[in-house]
C-alpha cells in the first residue's frame, strides 16, 4: 500500500530555474494539498485541490502553480525558483475536504535554491 | 491575529516517565484539534483527533485533552520510551476548512 508518493526526495536548483515536484496517491482521496515546512514555523499551505479539475490557493501560493487532471496526481510547479523557496515540501491527502478527516503525508522533498 | 503555539524548546524526559506537550491557540474556535508525530526526514503521521465536546481522548499510551475555555490542548505519553522521541505537531481547522499548524515540539526520551 503506497499511500502518498513524492518525488524527488532531494533537489538543488539555481535561481530562475523551474521544476515540478510530483505527488501521487493511491487511496482515491478527493482532497490533496501541498505544504512547505520551514525551521521554527508550522506547516504552511501552498495550494490545495478538492477534486480533479479543482484547485485553489492556500496561505503562501506565490511562485507556485498546481493542476489536478486526475484524482491520483497533484504536481507542484515552481515557475522561477528563488532562494526564499528553499524549504521542505510535503504533499498530503485526505478522503474528503472540510471535515475532521486525518491527513496522509508523503515523505517530503528537500529543495535548495542557490 | 490567529495563532497556534507549541513549546519551541525541546522537551527532555526520562524513560518511563510521562511526557506532556502543550498546544495553545488564540482567536480560533476550532471544532476539533489533531496531533501528529514527525520523525526526521519523514512526513507527519496522524495520531489522535479530539472534538470540542470531548474533554479527553485516549489511544494506548497516548492521551489528549482539549480545554476550549483555556484554548489549550495537552498531549500526554505515559510510560515513555526512547522510540517515542520525535517532533509532535498540533493542528486545528480554521474557518476555511484548512488545517493551521503549530511549529511542533521536539521530544527526547532518555534511557
Amino acid at each position: 500500500n503506497a499511500g502518498v508518493t513524492q518525488t524527488p526526495k532531494f533537489q538543488v536548483l539555481k535561481t530562475g530555474q523551474s521544476m515540478t515536484l510530483q505527488c501521487a496517491q493511491d487511496m482515491n482521496h478527493e482532497y490533496m494539498s501541498w505544504y512547505r515546512q520551514d525551521p521554527g514555523m508550522g506547516l504552511r499551505l501552498i495550494h490545495y485541490s478538492v477534486g480533479a479539475g479543482i484547485t485553489d490557493q492556500g496561505e503562501v501560493p506565490n511562485g507556485y502553480n498546481v493542476s489536478r487532471s486526475t484524482t491520483e496526481d497533484f504536481p507542484l510547479r515552481l515557475l522561477s525558483a528563488a532562494p526564499s523557496q528553499t524549504s521542505v515540501y510535503f504533499c498530503a491527502s485526505s478522503r474528503v475536504w472540510g471535515t475532521n478527516e486525518k491527513l496522509f503525508f508523503g515523505s517530503g522533498t528537500q529543495l535548495s535554491v542557490l | 491575529s490567529q495563532k497556534i503555539e507549541q513549546n519551541s524548546e525541546a522537551l527532555n524526559i526520562q524513560e518511563g516517565k510521562t511526557a506532556t506537550l502543550t498546544c495553545n491557540y488564540t482567536n480560533y474556535s476550532p471544532a476539533y484539534l489533531q496531533w501528529y508525530r514527525q520523525d526526521p526526514g519523514r512526513g507527519p503521521v496522524f495520531l489522535l483527533l479530539i472534538r470540542e465536546n470531548e474533554k479527553e481522548k485516549r489511544k494506548e499510551r497516548l492521551k489528549v485533552t482539549f480545554d476550549t475555555t483555556l484554548k489549550q490542548s495537552l498531549f500526554h505519553i505515559t510510560a515513555s520510551q526512547p522510540a517515542d522521541s520525535a517532533t509532535y505537531l498540533c493542528a486545528l481547522m480554521d474557518s476555511n476548512y484548512q488545517l493551521i499548524w503549530g511549529a511542533g515540539t521536539k521530544l527526547i526520551i532518555k534511557p
